[in-house]
């Protein structure tokens, strides 16, 4: 069964707009964290975000947020003013307590940023 | 921040034949490295969980025979791809998690394989 899921395949977003990518997750283990990265396009993956399932605020960093509603399962994340370079895949993944440190991605969206 | 990475690059073979791919945690010491194979525009799929001293740990459908992992060392895990078949092409990441503040994983640069 899926265990992440984004729905987005593809966004076009214009530079300086902020941006939403959909995350949802699946999990009955109640301490677990959830993950954004960026993969460009060189392949290379970027650790952007991180919230963990007993964390009472949403996470924070930099141009990055994340939208996180346990009770919906979602940990959406939001780009602030949309830079060109922020043209990649995103990827959502989850590390459960019980899943030794495996980390589960989502389908990834493409973000394509537009001038 | 840790540093992983990877060699070679990218790697060309011909059907048959069998390669090798290492991944090096630089600044860090790995007892655990995780093995993952994307093909183009889809997801990272995890095929195996790479444990220093002893046997990997394959996922579901993946042939332990065919890729065969290795963690001799602390900071060096090592897939083979056994004889080799156009199918197998793909892009080839590692991973190790660093003692970080969200025990993130830190992912190497990648290894694309190509198969002719």
């Amino acid at each position: 069964a899926q265990k992440i899921t984004q729905t987005q395949p593809g966004m076009f977003v214009q530079e300086k707009e902020a941006v939403t990518l959909d995350c949802t997750y699946d999990t009955s283990d109640p301490s677990y964290g959830l993950f954004w990265y960026k993969q460009p396009s060189s392949g290379e993956m970027i650790f952007l975000i991180y919230q963990g399932s007993y964390d009472q605020q949403n996470a924070t960093e930099g141009r990055y947020s994340l939208n996180f509603q346990k009770a919906r399962k979602s940990a959406n994340l939001v780009i602030s003013a949309s830079q060109l370079g922020d043209s990649a895949m995103y990827f959502c993944a989850m590390r459960e307590r019980g899943g030794w440190g495996k980390l589960q991605f989502g389908a990834g969206t493409q973000v394509v940023v537009t001038p | 921040g840790a540093v992983v990475s990877q060699h070679p690059s990218w790697v060309i073979c011909k059907s048959g034949t069998s390669v090798k791919i290492e991944c090096r945690s630089l600044d860090f010491q790995a007892t655990t490295m995780f093995w993952y194979r994307q093909f183009p525009k889809q997801s990272l799929m995890l095929m195996a969980t790479s444990n220093e001293g002893s046997k990997a740990t394959y996922e579901q459908g993946v042939e332990k025979d065919k890729f065969l992992i290795n963690h001799a060392s602390l900071t060096l895990s090592t897939l083979t791809v056994t004889s080799a078949h156009p199918e197998d092409s793909s892009f080839y990441i590692c991973s190790a998690p660093g003692m970080s503040l969200y025990n993130e994983q830190f992912f190497g640069p990648g290894t694309r394989l190509t198969v002719l």
